[in-house]
């Protein structure tokens, strides 16, 4: 089945700076490939979403690349704020089956 | 429009007890799954549906964990019995499946799980 490795595990940076989170995956079938935000003890929400088609993506302060070649995405914040900390998933999805990463845990500092 | 609903919020119950938790997916929204969430992973699917019919089942333990849903709408999933390790959230999610459309699956707020 398809594995999806994160990293890091946690990421501590200052407001206003960049984090960037990168993800591999094992499958070169997956086809998409959805980052998710959870904040303590609430659910899972999609920031942002690529397909394979796509090289990349931009969604006001948010941007995913992907390498399908090399088989890894990437979550790119700028402008980094209080609000985005939060734990961070990056998934891969085979036929609507999403394998996720182990998470990624940002704390923004001000 | 209401997000997907889960019941409930927590539970706490000791070992070889039996527990229940249920999931009312967002309105229209054929597709349902039940993941498990240990501490400080990600989700980890135990069940999909397609309607009524479980299309995915490979990561359920079918020797403790039995999953319904019956009409094709809401959901039931049930351990019995219930061990020490299966303490974890477990969260509902939906989509709505089709050509050209995102693969989205909404999550609900799980279900904290506590076994003593």
């Amino acid at each position: 089945g398809e594995n999806v490795e994160q990293h890091p595990s946690t990421l501590s940076v200052q407001e206003g700076d960049s984090a960037v989170i990168k993800c591999t995956y094992s499958d070169s079938a997956s086809n998409y490939f959805p980052w998710y935000k959870q904040e303590l003890g609430k659910r899972p929400q999609l920031i942002i979403d690529i397909r394979s088609n796509v090289g990349e993506k931009k969604d006001q302060r948010i941007a995913v690349t992907l390498n399908k070649t090399a088989k890894h995405f990437s979550l790119h914040i700028t402008e980094t704020q209080p609000e985005d900390s939060a734990v961070y998933f990056c998934a891969a999805s085979i036929n609507y089956k999403l394998s996720f990463g182990a998470g990624t845990t940002v704390t923004v500092r001000a | 429009e209401a997000g997907v609903v889960q019941s409930p919020r927590y539970k706490i119950i000791e070992k070889k007890q039996p527990v229940a938790f249920w999931c009312n997916p967002i309105s229209g929204h054929n597709t349902l799954y039940w993941y498990l969430q240990n501490l400080g992973q990600g989700p980890e699917l135990l069940i999909r549906y397609e309607n009524e019919e479980a299309v995915d089942d490979s990561q359920l333990p079918k020797d403790r964990f039995s999953a319904e849903r019956l009409k094709g709408v809401d959901s039931t999933l049930k351990i019995q019995p219930a061990e020490l390790g299966d303490s974890a959230v477990y969260l509902c999610a939906s989509s709505s499946e089709g050509t050209g459309l995102r693969n989205e699956q909404f999550f609900g707020p799980g279900t904290r799980l506590t076994v003593l």
